[in-house]
């Protein structure tokens, strides 16, 4: 991902509709990606990932799609819920010994009643 | 299962205090951890990652000497700020390495250590 800027962008969205988070990354190179879901004053917490040779994973309500062409990540959320309510953060790895994680800069997701 | 504990949650301290985090891998052996930092709406900053019985690695522009790393054991990690000042006030963030079965995640966070200098 690519952490900048010292403003999280946030997206605020009825309670039952669909939500959508865009994320970049910057290492071509990277062949393992990563959505995290984190809580205030929490640790980040695993909703969904994906490798390189895929373009779309679907797990429960969530779907990943990744476009390797332009290095963009995105994050759906099927009838978004107030527990849904968080920061998203995508992060990028090689699937080298170490699996170190880029951490993107993040988007606060907000729903709305 | 792959549970990760880190302490204490929260500390204060005045300014030139040492504070030493404990990550600990509770049901499974981490070979490596790694230690993260967070500033308020800001996202996760990898500090340095830490080998069991190894000298650990740090990021560019990490200081290895203000922000000492011990992982003596595969359970446990350990990150000492060393005389912390009001600019060392962060969410530390540690995070262990698993390569066992039953999990899908290649790292398994804690929940983050709130420190503040005062």
């Amino acid at each position: 991902g690519e952490s900048v800027g010292l403003h999280l962008p946030t997206l605020s969205v009825q309670e039952g509709d669909n939500s959508i988070i865009n994320c970049a990354y910057s290492n071509s190179a990277s062949d393992y990606f990563i959505w995290y879901k984190q809580e205030s004053g929490k640790g980040p917490q695993f909703i969904i990932d994906i490798r390189s040779n895929m373009d779309k994973r679907q797990g429960q309500r969530v779907t990943v799609l990744l476009n390797k062409t332009v290095k963009h990540l995105s994050l759906q959320i099927a009838a978004t819920q107030p527990g849904d309510s968080a920061v998203y953060f995508c992060a990028d790895a090689l699937m080298d010994s170490s699996y170190k994680l880029i951490f993107g800069s993040g988007t606060r997701l907000l729903v709305r009643p | 299962g792959a549970v990760v504990s880190q302490h204490p949650s929260w500390v204060i301290c005045k300014s030139g205090t040492s504070v030493k985090i404990e990550c600990r891998s509770l049901d499974f052996q981490a070979t490596t951890m790694f230690w993260y930092r967070q500033f308020p709406k800001q996202s996760l900053m990898l500090m340095a990652t830490s080998n069991e019985g190894s000298k650990a690695t740090y990021e560019q522009g990490v200081e290895k000497d203000k922000f000492l790393i011990n992982h003596a054991s595969l359970t446990l990690s350990t990150l000492t700020v060393t005389s912390a000042h009001p600019e060392d006030s962060s969410f530390y963030i540690c995070s262990a390495r698993y390569t066992g079965r039953g999990s899908n995640q290649p790292q398994h966070f804690g929940d983050g250590t709130r420190l503040s200098i005062l």
